[in-house]
């Protein structure tokens, strides 16, 4: 069974400070590894995601994230905030056909 | 282009009544799928489809019912809403190797319940 865990539900930074979202998960084997992205009142939207290859991956809107298989992680990094950031991000595994989401960390972005 | 589209955006209605939501997408994927996300943004997957086939279905009340007439289009009728049913209801399709690609999402149907 896999399962992903998203630490901390709510992330408040400044503008133009370092964004880190944390994301742990839990398989049998390296699964692959995603992040989405939902504005306000919007669908759910893919910011990136790690398969195989090089383990630190670039994304949209500036995100990247870096997958640690020792540390079974993925966390989310962009070095400047921007106002715009302010969204709900999600953490996503896939593996053997099935796809598990995380709780969602809530990004805010104070002027 | 919209990519998945899913109609209504809001949807409020009275517990009891019947709904539909549509949903439609013109990726040429192979499968779609339908998530609720609750009041506290948690997604949960319901059913999904796979070339009009069902091949995932959660544990959902049987007052919920996915139909896919064709795999551009699964639709979700909703029997006799009842109050815990007001969620956003996301549509989603993917390719057949969706562990590498990921989701494509519809921009949400927001069902309150009265």
């Amino acid at each position: 069974a896999q399962s992903v865990t998203q630490l901390g539900s709510h992330v408040s930074v400044s503008e133009g400070a370092l964004v880190l979202l944390r994301c742990n998960y839990s398989s049998s084997v390296p699964p692959y590894l995603f992040w989405y992205v939902q504005y306000p009142n919007q669908g759910l939207q893919l910011l990136l995601k790690y398969t195989t290859g090089a383990t630190l991956v670039k994304g949209i809107n500036g995100f990247e994230a870096e997958f640690k298989k020792s540390e079974t992680s993925f966390h989310l990094t962009k070095p400047s905030a921007h106002m715009s950031d302010a969204a709900e991000y999600f953490c996503a595994v896939s593996l053997a056909g099935k796809s598990t989401f995380g709780d969602g960390t809530t990004l805010t972005v104070k002027p | 282009d919209t990519a998945v589209s899913q109609t209504p955006k809001y949807l409020v209605t009275q517990m009891g009544n019947d709904k539909s939501i549509k949903c439609e997408q013109n990726l040429g994927h192979d499968t779609m799928y339908w998530y609720k996300q609750d009041s506290k943004k948690f997604l949960k997957i319901m059913f999904s489809y796979n070339n009009k086939e069902l091949i995932i279905n959660e544990t959902v009340p049987n007052r919920f019912s996915p139909k896919s007439p064709d795999k551009a289009h699964l639709n979700l009728h909703i029997n006799s809403l009842e109050l815990g049913d007001s969620a956003v209801y996301f549509c989603a399709s993917s390719h057949k190797d969706r562990e590498r690609n990921g989701y494509t999402f519809g921009s949400g149907t927001r069902l309150t319940v009265v």
